[in-house]
């Protein structure tokens, strides 16, 4: 158990709707990572966000958005949903956010689009 | 970030060592080399990580040569819940995100 929390664990939705997931960080860690991975993409960086800043942007679609809270918890926000969107999407933490912490990932939410 | 070549797949008995290798030649001197591991479609696990020094925790043993250029990731013990995907991931600061770039990795089957 990593400490890292997601919700739902699973969600089924239809194309062109709007879904969010939760990710709730380590106690103490004040940066959160999302990643996105899919059968033909792999794992993929999305963006990352430091105590409540917005730190680097990945290849996240303009129709994702994410925002993080100021008790440190995290939403991933996928709207206009397509197909293609169905992955699992996997959230981490770590403490500081520079490139010696390391990331603790969540167990992830599967998201599937009909 | 420096690219890491795995190979694809590798199998070991269980009980005895995996030893699990990777190249980084382009690597540079301040750039890490992580190890995570994937079981099935769960959230990739933490394994260990090191910049030019062995590193030892109580999962594994990281090997790095001298010239920093590859590395081994070596679980002592292999058991059947070792069965993963291992990814070999070098990490910089050349970008303010500090995210981890994940390549394809290694499939590890740990044979009874």
């Amino acid at each position: 158990d990593s400490g890292v929390t997601q919700t739902p664990k699973h969600l089924i939705t239809a194309t062109g709707q709007r879904v969010t997931l939760r990710c709730s960080p380590r106690s103490g860690d004040l940066s959160v990572y999302w990643y996105q991975q899919s059968l033909d993409q792999g794992l993929q960086f999305l963006i990352q966000y430091y105590n409540g800043e917005e730190r680097a942007k990945g290849n996240i679609l303009e129709r994702f958005s994410a925002q993080q809270f100021p008790d440190l918890h995290s939403e991933l926000n996928l709207s206009s949903l397509e197909l293609g969107d169905s992955a699992l999407y996997f959230c981490a933490s770590s403490d500081r956010g520079s490139h010696t912490d390391t990331q603790y990932f969540g167990p992830g939410t599967r998201l599937t689009v009909l | 970030d420096a690219k890491t070549t795995q190979p694809p797949s590798m199998d070991c008995a269980e009980g005895r060592a995996a030893n699990l290798p990777c190249n980084h030649s382009t690597i540079s001197g301040n750039e890490y080399v992580y190890w995570y591991r994937q079981i099935h479609s769960q959230g990739p696990q933490y394994i260990i990580h090191g910049l030019k020094n062995n590193e030892t925790n109580e999962m594994a043993s990281l090997i790095i040569t001298e010239d920093r250029k590859s590395s081994t990731l070596i679980l002592p013990h292999a058991t059947l819940r070792d069965t993963a995907v291992y990814y070999c991931i070098v990490r910089g600061s050349m970008d303010s995100s500090y995210k981890l770039i994940f390549g394809s990795g290694t499939r590890l089957l740990v044979r009874p």
